[in-house]
Parts: structure tokens; sequence; C-alpha cells
């Protein structure tokens, strides 16, 4: 079963800094089932990066994502207050099919 | 504009059947080679993908929920729902439903998902007598 580690737990920035979200397989991954969801309080999931850097409809050009084989970083370039939320990772293809990582806390400094 | 809603008992008790439905407004649930999936989050947790139908009925499930999961479409009433049996409150969490599609140009077939573009709000489902 393949498990997604993501680091670091909680990350504290400023807004207008760089983030940097890391995502490691217990497995490869192929890059092309890749991809991040930001999710906020009491609300459902986003999707942000499929492919693992291709951005999905209407998500803004500071989100970027990027990695191969077990090692994927979602960056996000300078940090809106709206992006302080949780961050998962998510593969598709191995067992079980669609496995998510635990998150990343993206939280105000 | 698609737009998913999760419907069901907030409140289900041990040992009995979870059921849940999601509408699916704004679009056919037939078209367009979507796989529609359910996918829960357990409080203060991660997420766990259940399994997906697609518009023909053919499923799939995550082998670890496999033995207690049944997901079926009503495609008359644009809906498709979910069963968990024999829940315990291991189960307690919230319950999403979602859809993805992606496209083999090889083949000229609709593939499942590699990710999922549109979610419900979710609803909570808590396992207690």
């Amino acid at each position: 079963e393949i498990v997604l580690t993501q680091s670091p737990g909680t990350l504290s920035l400023s807004p207008g800094e760089r983030a940097t979200l890391s995502c490691r397989a217990s497995q490869s991954v192929s890059s092309s089932y890749l991809a991040w969801y930001q999710q906020k309080p009491g609300q459902a999931p986003r999707l942000l990066i499929y492919g693992a850097s291709s951005r999905a409809t209407g998500i803004p050009d500071r989100f970027s994502g990027s990695g191969s084989g077990t090692d994927f970083t979602l960056t996000i370039s300078r940090l809106e207050p709206e992006d302080f939320a949780v961050y998962y990772c998510q593969q598709y293809g191995s067992s079980p099919l669609y496995a998510f990582g635990q998150g990343t806390k993206l939280e105000i400094k | 504009q698609v737009q998913l809603q999760e419907s069901g008992p907030g409140l289900v008790k041990p040992s009995q059947t979870l059921s849940l439905t999601c509408t699916v407004s704004g679009g056919s649930i037939s078209s367009g080679g979507y796989y529609w999936s359910w996918i829960r989050q357990h409080p203060g947790k991660g997420l766990e993908w259940i399994g997906y139908i697609y518009y023909s009925g053919s499923t799939y499930y995550n082998p670890s929920l496999k033995s207690r999961v049944t997901i079926s479409v009503d495609t008359s009433k644009n809906q498709f729902s979910l069963k968990l049996s024999s829940v315990t409150a291991a189960d307690t969490a919230v319950y999403y439903c979602a859809r993805g599609k992606d496209y083999d140009i090889l083949t000229g077939y609709y593939i499942p998902p590699r990710a999922f573009d549109i979610w419900g709000q979710g609803t909570m489902v808590t396992v207690s007598s």
C-alpha cells in the first residue's frame, strides 16, 4: 500500500513570503498522477494542481507544482492572506487507487 | 456550473448501515465521461477515498472498505448513493461526493480520473448509539 508523507506538518509564514510544501511517496508515482488540493476550515478540498504541474481551472499562477518519482513539491510564490489553509497531495494508480497525504497546515506567522 | 450536494442521516447507530445520496445539478450524471466518487474525512484528519461509480454502473472500491461498501447510481434522478454496512465509531467522518474524468487518447475512452475537480460541501455522519 502506497503512503504519502507530507512535510512539514505545519508551516508558519507571513503574507508575501514563498511557501514550499513537500510530498514524498513510499513508492514511485507517475508524475501524471500526482495532485494537490487546498482545504479551508468547513470547506471541501479544492483542486489546485493535477499531473504534478498543471494548474486546475481558475487557479492563480502563484501556485506551481513540480517533482517526479517519489518527491513532489507545491510552491506558492507569494503568499496571499487567502492562501493560509491545509494542503493535501493525492496520488492515483497504486493501491489504494487514490491515496492522500496527511496534509500540511499553512498558518500565518 | 455543476454542483454536488450530499444528503442523508447525520446520526447512525453502530452495526447499522450508513446511507448517503449525492445529487448532481447543473449537468447530467450520464454525460461527459465522469466518474463519481465518495471520499471521507475523519474529524481533524486526512482524506480517505471510498470508491467510485461510472454512469454505466461499473464500480471500484477501496480494498480496505470493499466488504462493507456499495455505490449505486440512479441516472433518472441524477444521483448516486453510498451504503456502508456494519458501521462503528471509526466510520464517523465528513463524507464528500466528488467527480473527475480523464480521457485516453489512444483508446478514445474515458478513464478513471487522476484527480477530483468538483466536490460537494460534505455531510457529517456520526456513528453513535
